[in-house]
């Protein structure tokens, strides 16, 4: 079965400590990836899609990049508002599977 | 703008009560999805639908039922609400792409309390 698995399951970042999140995955012809935000009590906010290795997507504060086998949320210079709950997740015949999350904290 | 939206942002119900969990979407989107997210567990698939009138089982669909009458419309319903089933449901839709993966939108979701 296709697996997604992300780490570090939380993360706490002063406001300006650059870091990375990670999401490794083990699936047969990748038709995609799938990077979320989620804030507490609320569905998740769709961010970046990425199909193909070495492929980079930007916004704002947020870089998204793709290997064969995993994927990287490079967050720089957080602000307290950058504080979320970050999902990947890959298609799965017509579902998403989805990673268990990176909380980050970012603190003043 | 993708919109979707669900009937109810808080709902308390009794256990043994039928729950009726509305979602609608406005652009047109062919698939429709239900999760629900639990603290530690992530997001679990219950159903989803790929047009008017089918679906399909998810992850977790024992408990549940869902209708969708409507293309733009999805219900998840509860037949016999159990505290179990106390949970965050999220609704999500997307295009319907063959030949690559698609992006799922969610909904606001629904904060459901069984008592």
């Amino acid at each position: 079965e296709d697996q997604v698995t992300q780490s570090p399951e939380a993360l706490r970042l002063q406001e300006g400590e650059s870091s990375s999140l990670n999401c490794s995955y083990t699936v047969s012809g990748l038709r995609g990836l799938f990077w979320y935000r989620q804030d507490p009590g609320k569905g998740p906010e769709f961010l970046f899609t990425l199909y193909s290795a070495g492929e980079e997507k930007e916004k704002e504060r947020l870089k998204a990049t793709l290997t064969k086998k995993e994927s990287f949320l490079h967050i720089t210079a957080p602000k307290p508002e950058d504080s979320a709950t970050y999902l990947c997740a890959v298609p799965d015949w017509g579902k998403l599977q989805f990673g268990a999350g990176t909380q980050v904290v970012v603190t003043p | 703008d993708v919109k979707v939206t669900q009937s109810s942002r808080y709902l308390v119900k009794r256990t043994g009560e039928k729950v009726f969990l509305e979602c609608v979407q406005d652009m047109d989107h062919e698939n429709m999805f239900w999760y629900r997210q639990d603290p530690g567990l992530g997001l679990r698939l219950i159903y989803f639908s790929y047009d008017v009138k089918m679906k399909e089982k998810g992850d977790i669909p024992e408990g549940y039922s869902v209708s969708r009458e409507k293309k733009e419309r999805f219900s998840l319903i509860l037949e016999s609400a159990s505290t179990n089933q106390t949970s965050m449901y999220l609704c999500a839709s997307s295009v319907h792409r063959e030949a690559s993966g698609y992006e799922q939108y969610f909904g606001p979701g629904t904060r459901l309390t069984v008592t």
